[in-house]
């Protein structure tokens, strides 16, 4: 069946500290999307990428970083410059750039010790 | 504020009772797109509207986009405990965002048995 898988589901990370959630989709979509979710906030997005090796900058971009190598997949980097990065993690995509088709992953679950 | 405002936030209802969030932007919707989330679990597709006046249903749920599109509501109707979740409204806002959505903040469903 096709589908976003992000993993892991749950990521602890010290301070300093870099650390990649991986997002793989199997539905042949062109656009993905990084979304991060706080209580009472919703989702905003961080990045998001239209093709392979093209990606811009959401609402929330600094302190993240991605990469579009292959249509499938666009991981998420939050670097230690990312002051508060304890959130959970969206990953979605959609089958064109007019946001048809969105489907989301089951999350990543982020928390700094 | 939020470009896209949910209310209420919260909602806690005997089962058996019949409820509506509403979503609201303050710009022409394009695309408004209801999801239901689990906590922690990511985003389950409900429905996609469009047009003005547009009215979509499934099983016990009903969702419409108004004339103006600028206010959707989501009815439930005879509630069940399987209806919790948090509900949350995405759109696309001018209808120039290139598949990004922006999401509500969310309502969180409470059905007491």
């Amino acid at each position: 069946d096709g589908g976003i898988t992000q993993s892991p589901k749950y990521l602890f990370r010290k301070e300093g500290q870099n650390v990649t959630l991986s997002c793989e989709q199997n539905l042949n979509h062109d656009a993905m999307y990084w979304y991060r979710q706080d209580p009472g906030q919703g989702l905003r997005l961080i990045y998001y990428s239209q093709i392979v090796n093209d990606f811009q900058k959401g609402d929330i971009a600094e302190g993240y970083s991605v990469s579009r190598e292959k249509k499938e997949s666009f991981p998420l980097t939050v670097t230690s410059a990312q002051k508060n990065p304890t959130a959970f993690y969206l990953c979605a995509s959609s089958r064109d750039t007019q946001g048809y088709g969105y489907t989301f992953g089951s999350g990543t679950r982020l928390t700094v010790v | 504020s939020q470009e896209l405002e949910q209310s209420p936030q919260s909602l806690i209802v005997q089962e058996g009772k019949n409820l509506t969030i509403n979503c609201t932007s303050s710009k022409t919707l394009y695309g408004l797109y209801w999801y239901k989330q689990k906590y922690g679990e990511g985003l389950i597709f409900l429905m996609m509207l469009q047009k003005g006046g547009e009215e979509k249903s499934h099983e016990k749920i009903t969702a419409k986009l108004d004339e103006k599109k600028q206010q959707s509501s989501l009815h439930i109707t005879a509630s069940q405990p399987s209806h919790a979740g948090i509900y949350l409204c995405g759109a696309d806002i001018g209808g120039t965002s290139y598949g990004k959505l922006t999401f509500g903040q969310g309502t969180i469903l409470t059905v007491h048995p």
